[in-house]
């Protein structure tokens, strides 16, 4: 069965802590994607991981993707209000099918 | 640039009445996806069109759902009849090819009563 999973699905944490979010796929993919989505908005690309290895960064924000482990990571740094939304990972898996994960809420407090 | 753009971006509607939704992609992009978006989860696949054709429509109902893209541009989606559990935010999104980031319009949120 073709999952995406990310953890953790809900994440508090104070302003100016680091903190990473996982997204483990089961099938075999070289190409992965971030979105972030603000409540009642639409989807924002964030960043497009085309390789094993690929790292990412972006402001706070830094994307990676083990093709090996099929594990991307989004690690934020000194994290600030602003943040706050829901992250999404998708994978592309054969003939382009893409799959969502469920999406980390996270809220940064002040 | 003009992004992607939707209508309507809110419908209500009373169970077993037909809906439609239009979607007018990114000039240039080839592809176009529909998604649906339950409360809460990711967006999930509806239809994937390259130009106009169809090349993934294996999670449409079909019972129910149809889509069209007859020039290649834009698109509609179209539900009939609705039932209560197609309340969702429906998705549209397009890219240049199929192996580029998607970008997303801002939904239409459809209430089904």
């Amino acid at each position: 069965e073709l999952k995406v999973e990310q953890n953790p699905l809900f994440l508090s944490m104070q302003e100016g802590k680091n903190y990473t979010i996982y997204c483990n796929y089961s099938t075999t993919s070289d190409r992965l994607y971030w979105y972030r989505q603000d409540p009642g908005k639409s989807l924002e690309s964030l960043f497009v991981l085309l390789s094993n290895g690929a790292v990412k960064q972006e402001g706070r924000l830094m994307a990676s993707l083990d093709t090996k482990a099929r594990l991307s990571t989004l690690h934020i740094t000194a994290a600030v209000h602003d943040l706050s939304a829901t992250y999404f990972c998708a994978v592309d898996i054969w003939d382009d099918k893409i799959i969502f994960g469920k999406g980390t809420r996270l809220h940064i407090l002040p | 640039e003009a992004g992607v753009v939707q209508s309507p971006r809110y419908k209500i509607i009373e169970k077993k009445q037909p809906v439609a939704f239009w979607c007018n992609p990114i000039s240039g992009h080839n592809t176009l996806y529909w998604y649906l978006q339950n409360l809460g989860q990711g967006p999930e696949l509806l239809i994937r069109y390259e130009n106009e054709e169809a090349v993934d429509d294996s999670q449409l109902p079909k019972d129910r759902f149809s889509a069209e893209r007859l020039k290649g541009v834009d698109s509609t989606l179209k539900i009939q009849p609705a039932e209560l559990g197609d309340s969702a935010v429906y998705l549209c999104a397009s890219s240049p090819n199929s192996y580029n980031e998607q970008f997303f319009g801002p939904g239409t949120r459809l209430t089904v009563l």
